[in-house]
Order: structure tokens, then sequence, then C-alpha cells
């Protein structure tokens, strides 16, 4: 067991909604990293928060959204969605976001867009 | 665009036997790389960090080198075991901003 816990595990919805996956990462780590991982794709890293603050971003879309709160949980926010949002979506934390920390990953949340 | 290779893409191998797969990456503005291991329906684990040219890490069977100057990293596993079975991915890390993984390769140990 990591210490790192996403939820839902699975979520299957339809195209043009939203939908909101949440991340709890292990205690006394600050940084949480959220990758994408699409049929027949590696990881593909979408943005990190550290303590807050958006520290990093990737090839995230428009339409996905995220935000760390004081608590240090996170939640990625994905709107108007679209058949090929159909991914893995897995949550990572690491204590401080440097210092060669190696990321803790969560279980993964599964979204199917129908 | 920042990328990392691994190869082979995947292995099949027989109980027993040693087996090494490579990861490249870019050798300017190094870092540091990170070794994973990822089972059918868990999620990645980590394996080694990885910071200084001709570092070497060792983990019961399962030992990775490491040449920032040339721009790849070896992972070694001797006598595999059925329990070996996963991908194994390095990552790239890009001063703690992001860790940029590549494909992996998938390990098949047959018994």
């Amino acid at each position: 067991d990591s210490g790192v816990t996403q939820t839902p595990k699975h979520l299957i919805t339809a195209t043009g909604q939203r939908v909101t996956l949440r991340c709890s990462p292990r205690s006394g780590d600050l940084s949480v990293y959220w990758y994408q991982q699409s049929l027949d794709q590696g990881l593909q890293f979408l943005i990190h928060y550290y303590n807050g603050e958006e520290r990093a971003k990737g090839n995230i879309l428009e339409r996905f959204s995220a935000q760390q709160f004081p608590d240090l949980h996170s939640e990625l926010n994905l709107s108007s969605l679209e058949l090929g949002d159909s991914a893995l979506y897995f949550c990572a934390s690491s204590v401080d976001g440097g210092l060669y920390s190696p990321l803790h990953f969560g279980n993964g949340t599964r979204l199917t867009v129908t | 665009i920042l990328n990392v290779e691994q190869s082979p893409q995947s292995l099949h191998v027989q109980e027993g036997d040693s087996t090494n797969f490579t990861c490249s990456f870019p050798s300017s503005n190094f870092y540091a790389l990170h070794w994973y291991r990822w089972e059918t329906a868990k999620s990645p684990e980590a394996l080694f960090v990885m910071t200084l040219n001709g570092d070497e890490k060792k983990k019961g069977r399962i030992s990775a080198t490491l040449n920032t100057k040339e721009g790849y990293s070896y992972l070694y596993i001797k006598g595999s075991q059925p329990e070996d079975s996963a991908t194994y991915l390095c990552a790239f890390d890009n001063y703690g901003q992001n860790f940029v993984f590549g494909p992996g390769t998938r390990l098949s140990v047959l018994p």
C-alpha cells in the first residue's frame, strides 16, 4: 500500500459531462502529480502541485483543471468529456517535489466515456 | 520535447535466466533517473533513484547502472523468477518539476 488514495476507482460517464477525480497524498507528502495513461500509451504528465501551488504543467487540455487544497488533497476536474478522454488517471505524491524523491502512486481512477 | 526510450518493448525469459533492459534519456541537464516496477492490476512502485554518473544500485536480484554522459541506464535481473513478471518503467526526473516516463519494458518470466 503506497499510502496514496484515489477515488473513485471506476467512473463511467457520457460525452459532454464533467467529472472530478480525487487524490489524497501520503501523509507528509507536499507534492501531487497527475498522470494519464490512455490505451497503448505510456504515462503522460498532466500537472504538478506543490503545497497548494501549481509547479509544472504538461500537455493538459484546457478542458481539464486541477487544484490542491490546504489539506494537500488534490482534485482533477475533467469537463466536456470526449470519448478520447477514456483512460486510467494516476495521482502520485512525493515528499517535496525534488531532492530526488521518488513518486508514490495511487491505484488510479479508470474513466470510461461512452 | 524531452524523450525517454526503453528497449526492448517486451521480453520473455525462462525462470532462472538473467536479463537486462535499457533506458535512454537526454544526456544534457541531467538531474536524476528513476526506475519503477509495475505489476498488472497494481500501481507503479519505486525501485531505484539514480543520480550520479557511474551509480550502481542493488535490491536483491535487481540492480541498475547509470551513464549520464551517454544518456543510458541498464536494469539487470539475475535469476529471473515468475514473480518478477511486470512492466519496468524508467522516468527522467526533471528537477522534480515533472517526471518523463519511458514506454516501459514488459517482462514475462516463464516457469
